[in-house]
C-alpha cells in the first residue's frame, strides 16, 4: 500500500513566523503535490513537483514556497505566516507513466495561524 | 482552468441509491476522477472515467458523457459507513500532472 506522511496532524503559529509542512512518500513516485482545503472551495493546488528539484505553481501559489531536495520528500514553506493561510493542507504523490494517475493522499496538517 | 459543479449536500437512507452529480467545463478533457473523503481523513481513490460510459466496482458505479461536460457517481445499497464527502476532479489535458477539484458534495445516510 502506498503510505503519504505528513509531519503533524495539528499545528498552530503566530502571525510572521515561517512553517515548514513536511511531507514523504514510500512508493517512490515521482509527482507530488501540495493542496489546502477550505470549507465550500474545495482543494485547490498550491504547487506540485514532477522531480526532484523541479517544481511548478498550482492556481495558488502566492505565500507559499516548496523545496524537493530528495524524490520521496516534499516540503511547504509558509514564510511568514498570515491568519488567512489558517487551513487543512494536504499533500499528495502520483505514479508517472500510468494511465490513470491517482493521487495518493496523506492524512492532512490541519495549520492554525493567530 | 476548469469550473468544476456538484451539489454541496445530499441525505439519504441505509439501503438506498443516490446519484451524485458533477458537470464540468474544460478545454482539453482528460479523464475524471471521483474520490471519497471521509471527515478528517485523507481522500481516497473511488474511480476513473475517461471514455464515455459507465464504470461499475462494486457498490459504487461512475458514468461519463464528455459532450454534455457531466458524470454522476452512483451509490446503491447505502450503508452509514458511506456518509462522507464525495469530490469530483478533472484531468486537462494541457498539464497531465494536475487534478482541478469541485468542492465536494457532503453525502449523509440515515438510519
Amino acid at each position: 500500500d502506498v503510505k503519504v506522511t505528513q509531519s503533524s496532524r495539528y499545528l498552530v503559529k503566530r502571525t510572521g513566523e515561517k512553517v515548514f509542512l513536511e511531507c514523504v512518500q514510500d512508493m517512490d513516485h515521482e509527482n507530488m503535490f501540495w493542496y489546502r482545503q477550505d470549507p465550500g472551495l474545495g482543494l485547490r493546488l498550491i504547487y506540485f513537483s514532477y522531480d526532484v528539484k523541479m517544481k511548478e505553481k498550482g492556481d495558488i501559489p502566492e505565500g507559499y514556497s516548496v523545496s524537493r531536495e530528495k524524490k520521496e520528500r516534499f516540503s511547504l514553506i509558509l514564510e511568514s505566516a498570515s491568519t488567512n493561510q489558517t487551513s487543512m493542507y494536504l499533500c499528495a504523490s502520483s505514479e508517472r507513466g500510468r494511465l490513470v494517475y491517482e493521487q495518493y493522499f496523506g492524512p492532512g496538517t490541519r495549520l492554525t495561524v493567530t | 482552468g476548469q469550473n468544476i459543479d456538484q451539489p454541496t449536500e445530499m441525505t439519504a437512507t441505509e439501503g438506498a441509491i443516490v446519484q451524485i452529480n458533477c458537470t464540468y467545463q474544460t478545454s482539453g478533457f482528460n479523464g475524471l476522477f471521483w474520490y471519497q473523503q471521509h471527515a478528517g481523513e485523507a481522500p481516497t481513490f473511488l474511480s476513473y472515467n475517461v471514455l464515455d460510459g459507465l464504470e461499475e466496482k462494486g457498490r459504487f458505479s461512475s458514468f461519463l458523457s464528455r459532450s454534455k461536460g457531466y458524470s454522476y457517481l452512483l451509490l446503491k445499497e447505502l450503508q452509514m459507513k458511506d456518509s462522507a464527502s464525495y469530490l469530483c476532479a478533472v484531468r486537462d489535458r494541457s498539464n497531465d500532472y494536475k487534478l482541478s477539484f469541485g468542492a465536494g458534495t457532503t453525502v449523509t445516510v440515515r438510519a
